[in-house]
């Protein structure tokens, strides 16, 4: 069946510019996650939703990035005023409930110039 | 690639021969690990867990043995062929905790 995907596969900005990634879970997945991984580096993780409702977002490096899931299926990480450091392969996971495993999208690799 | 890997422990090994991969995790509270495989330019893929009310789980050529004594886990691949190469993390979780903490990966090169 499809797992997760994630668009744009490759994103390049303009320090400064804002940038939306997205995620599409494997349906039915009730929680989701956001990592970032730079490289080299293993994931780290960012922010978590159950359903619609974001449960955890202690991992978010600053106030500039921003995550939502509105209907509980589909999440968009957004990032305003992207800065060089924020350059990494975003990575988002599904995961069928609480506790089980996650499954990673391919990963949008983002390139901030 | 897309890991570099300059500071990623590596690991060679011939072909058809059997590979130990090692880590050690932090968090004596984790109660759920997981091994990922991850090839260059694609996420993390899921290979096996384990939960901490068991020290050796089996799948299809891989075994991990957990070791909460000295919090060591390990990754054996059997018969190791190329297109096991690319870079191995764990993972943890701590019980209602949600997130995922990696390791830092080694990288599996298959020499053939």
């Amino acid at each position: 069946g499809a797992g997760v995907s994630q668009s744009p596969r490759y994103k390049v900005a303009k320090r400064g510019q804002d940038v939306a990634l997205r995620c599409d879970p494997i349906s039915g997945h009730v929680s989701l996650f956001w990592y970032q991984q730079a490289l080299g580096q293993g994931p780290e993780f960012l922010t978590y939703f159950q359903n619609e409702a974001q449960l955890d977002k202690s991992g978010l490096p600053s106030d500039r990035f921003f995550a939502e899931r509105p209907e509980g299926s589909v999440s968009t990480l957004k990032i305003q005023r992207t800065q060089q450091e924020d350059s990494a392969v975003y990575l988002c996971a599904s995961s069928i409930r609480q506790q089980e495993t996650q499954y990673f999208g391919p990963g949008t690799r983002l390139l901030v110039l | 690639g897309e890991n570099v890997g300059l500071h990623l422990p590596t690991l060679s090994v011939q072909e058809g021969d059997n590979s130990i991969i090692n880590c050690a995790y932090s968090n004596s509270a984790s109660d759920y690990f997981i091994w990922y495989k991850q090839e260059s330019g694609k996420g993390p893929q899921f290979i096996i867990d384990i939960r901490s009310n068991m020290d050796k789980r089996q799948g299809q050529r891989v075994t991990v043995l957990l070791n909460k004594t000295v919090k060591h886990l390990s990754l054996q691949i059997a018969a190791t062929q190329p297109g096991d190469s690319a870079v191995y993390f764990c993972a943890e979780n701590e019980w209602g905790a949600q997130k995922l903490v990696f390791g830092q990966g080694t990288r599996l090169t298959i020499n053939p």
